[in-house]
C-alpha cells in the first residue's frame, strides 16, 4: 500500500536561514512524488514534482526537493526562508506509469513557521 | 485557466439532513478527484473519475456518500443522513495526465450540528 510520512508536525526557522521539510514514502514500483503548500482556508497549491530524471527538482517560489531512492525520501528545501513561506506543507505520492491505482496519497502535513 | 471551482464554500446542516456539493474542474482536465480533509490532517482520498467513469472509491466512502460526473465535466458529491463525523473540508481537484499535478479548488467546509 502507498504511504507518506512527514515526521515533523512543525518546523521553525529564522528568516534568511535554509529550511528542510522531511518526507519519506512507500509505494510499489516507481513513484511520482509531489509537494503542495496550503494557506489557511484555501485549497492546496502545487510546488514541485519528481517523475523521472534528475534527482534534484526545482519548483515554485525558490523551493527544491531531492529524490533519494535508497532512502525513499523526498525532502523539501529552500536556501533562504522568507516569512511569507510560513504555511502548511504536504508531501504526496502515487504509483508511477503502469501502476494499478490513480490515487495520490498525502502525508499529514508539516507546519512551517518562519520567524522574522 | 480559470481554476477549479467549488460550491458552496461553506455549508452548515443539521444531523440527518442530506447535502450536495458541486465541483467544476479546469475545462480540459479529464481526471477529477474528491478528497476530505479534517483539522490537522492531510487530504484523504475519497474517489476518482476519468471522464464520466468513477474508477476508484475509497473504503472511507460509505454507503451514505455518492459522487457523480454525468457528462465528464462537473461533479457532485452527495452525503445522505449526515453525521457529526462528516464535518470536514471537502476538496475537489482535477488533472490532465497521470504525471500532472492536481489542481485543487478552495474546498467546501461542511459543519454538521
Amino acid at each position: 500500500a502507498q504511504s507518506v510520512a512527514q515526521p515533523e508536525d512543525q518546523v521553525n526557522v529564522a528568516e534568511g536561514n535554509p529550511l528542510t521539510v522531511k518526507c519519506t514514502y512507500s509505494v510499489s514500483g516507481n513513484p511520482y512524488l509531489f509537494w503542495y503548500v496550503q494557506y489557511p482556508n484555501r485549497g492546496l497549491q502545487f510546488l514541485l514534482k519528481y517523475i523521472t530524471g534528475d534527482n534534484l527538482v526545482k519548483g515554485s517560489y525558490g523551493f527544491e526537493a531531492e529524490f533519494n531512492k535508497s532512502q525513499t525520501s523526498f525532502h523539501l528545501k529552500k536556501p533562504s526562508a522568507l516569512v511569507s513561506d510560513s504555511a502548511l506543507y504536504f508531501c504526496a505520492v502515487r504509483q508511477g506509469y503502469g501502476g494499478a491505482t490513480n490515487k495520490l496519497i498525502f502525508g499529514t502535513g508539516t507546519l512551517l513557521a518562519v520567524q522574522p | 485557466d480559470t481554476g477549479v471551482s467549488q460550491n458552496p464554500r461553506h455549508k452548515i446542516t443539521k444531523r440527518g439532513q442530506n447535502v450536495t456539493f458541486r465541483c467544476d474542474p479546469i475545462s480540459e482536465h479529464n481526471r477529477l478527484y474528491w478528497y476530505r480533509q479534517t483539522l490537522g490532517q492531510g487530504p484523504e482520498f475519497l474517489t476518482y473519475f476519468q471522464n464520466e467513469a468513477q474508477l476508484e472509491k475509497s473504503r472511507l466512502l460509505s454507503d451514505r456518500f455518492s459522487a457523480e460526473r454525468p457528462k465528464g465535466s462537473f461533479s457532485t458529491l452527495e452525503i445522505q443522513r449526515t453525521e457529526q463525523g462528516d464535518s470536514a473540508m471537502y476538496l475537489c481537484a482535477s488533472s490532465l495526465a497521470p504525471d500532472s499535478p492536481l489542481h485543487f479548488g478552495n474546498g467546501t467546509r461542511l459543519t454538521v450540528t
